[in-house]
């Protein structure tokens, strides 16, 4: 899987956006871009996953380069409950396999 | 669905004394998996399993034993606890072939060796 870049921590201020990046330069065309999120040590939780196209959900949405080499997470609204480690993460879909975690983005939402 | 629980929350073992720590889940996943995380580090996976019976190695299994006799279990056995297996541990399970392969994961295991 490819490696994954992310700047360790970044705040926001709460009701605004909060953009994270991540850089995946040496992306494979099979490879998937997913973030999950832990908040406070609790266990991780998946938010949203794409492959070459903008992705929106409930929680979030995801913009991928044309090239696929960076992303950004985008939380449009970001409340206290926000506050957690976002990670990025890039893996081939086919079945279910192993998640490599690196140490993520800390997001500190404030008032 | 209580989706993915994990006992005990805490456990404070003494170096040489094994244990289980449990694992289950209710949504009829295939995959489970046992992560463990130490102090300011991502997660790194210990075993895995995709199905009853079968299990297999992740990237730090040395000091850990899984097995997998139903779909909803997955115990891991600390043989001979060491300081070095002072870590929060995680259990996660998901669906083996559907996508997104979105990996629900259990409250924790936070286990002191001394």
């Amino acid at each position: 899987d490819a490696k994954t870049t992310q700047p360790p921590s970044m705040d926001c201020a709460e009701g605004r956006a909060a953009n994270l990046p991540c850089n995946h330069s040496t992306i494979s065309g099979n490879e998937y871009v997913y973030w999950y999120r832990q908040i406070h040590s609790q266990g991780p939780q998946y938010i949203i996953h794409g492959l070459k196209n903008n992705e929106t959900n409930e929680m979030a949405s995801l913009i991928i380069t044309e090239d696929r080499k960076s992303s950004t997470l985008i939380l449009p609204h970001a409340t206290l409950r926000d506050t957690a480690v976002y990670y990025c993460i890039v893996r081939v879909d086919g079945t279910a396999s192993k998640l490599t975690f690196g140490t993520g983005t800390r997001l500190q939402v404030t008032l | 669905n209580a989706g993915v629980t994990q006992t005990p929350k805490f456990q404070v073992l003494k170096t040489g004394q094994s244990m289980t720590l449990q694992c289950a889940q209710d949504m009829n996943h295939e995959y489970m998996s046992w992560y463990r995380q130490d102090p300011g580090m991502g997660l790194r996976l210990i075993h895995y399993s995709v199905g009853a019976g079968i299990t297999d190695q992740g990237e730090v299994p040395n000091g850990y034993n899984v097995s997998r006799s139903t779909t909803e279990d997955f115990p891991l056995r600390l043989l001979s606890a060491a300081p070095s297996q002072t870590s929060v541990y995680f259990c996660a399970s998901s669906y083996y072939d559907r996508i997104p392969y979105e990996q629900y994961f259990g409250p924790g295991t936070r286990l002191t060796v001394t």
